[in-house]
């Protein structure tokens, strides 16, 4: 049964950039037709997609975040990556990794979670 | 971007009660949507897909209808287990959005 588990610091200074990982049970990420990627939930925002990469390193991101996000994956390690740079208390959440399935668009995977908080 | 509304945003219930949730999308999306169920402290968890596909494992008690512009998430006979939030979510246009929650507490 597919597994994730977000890993990374809990507490990132304002301005500084937030980095976690998602390390993936099933054999292989390149063997998956499917997206991985990132979603966020705060008390102000509700739940809020960040962005996906393929296992060819295709991104999609929200243009809301663009120009700060970068989502990467490494194959040879079974993980996928955010990088959330020049952060702000607004960015404070609950970091979920997750699978967005190809056929219907959905998010069928999710880690527990990892909170983060931005403070100095 | 896709404005996804649920309504209520809370509702009161008890054991035995039938619960309908509606969502209603900015703009039509066919049948792509979703619905989750999250608990405290807990990520959300896939019930409904393609508007009315039950996810593997979800009881039967769930269910989901809708096209186009309105969708609903009917739980035919609430469980004690079933007192959460309840998030749809539209699959039909990047980036994905999801409704604001809906919240099921005991009465």
């Amino acid at each position: 049964q597919l597994q994730l588990q977000e890993s990374g610091p809990g507490l990132v200074k304002p301005s500084e950039t937030l980095s976690l990982t998602c390390s993936v049970s099933i054999d292989s990420i390149s063997g998956s037709n499917d997206y991985w990627g990132w979603i966020r939930q705060s008390p102000g925002k509700g739940l809020e997609w960040i962005g996906s990469v393929y296992y060819n390193g295709n991104t999609y991101y929200n243009q809301s975040l663009k120009s700060r996000v970068t989502i990467s994956v490494d194959t040879s390690k079974n993980q996928f990556s955010l990088k959330l740079s020049s952060v702000t208390a607004a960015d404070t959440a609950m970091y979920y990794c997750t699978r967005r399935l190809t056929s219907s668009g959905v998010f069928d995977c999710w880690g527990q979670g990892a909170l983060v908080t931005v403070s100095s | 971007d896709i404005q996804m509304t649920q309504s209520p945003s809370s509702v009161s219930a008890s054991v035995g009660d039938r619960v309908t949730i509606t969502c209603r999308a900015s703009q039509g999306i066919s049948r792509w949507s979703a619905w989750y169920q999250q608990k405290p402290g807990k990520a959300p968890k896939l019930l409904i897909y393609a508007a009315s596909s039950l996810q593997s494992g979800v009881p039967s008690r769930f269910s989901g209808s809708g096209t186009g512009t309105d969708f609903t998430l009917t739980i035919s006979s609430l469980q004690a287990d079933d007192f959460a939030t309840y998030y749809c979510q539209q699959a039909n246009t990047f980036p994905w959005t999801f409704g604001q929650g809906t919240r099921v507490e005991m009465k």
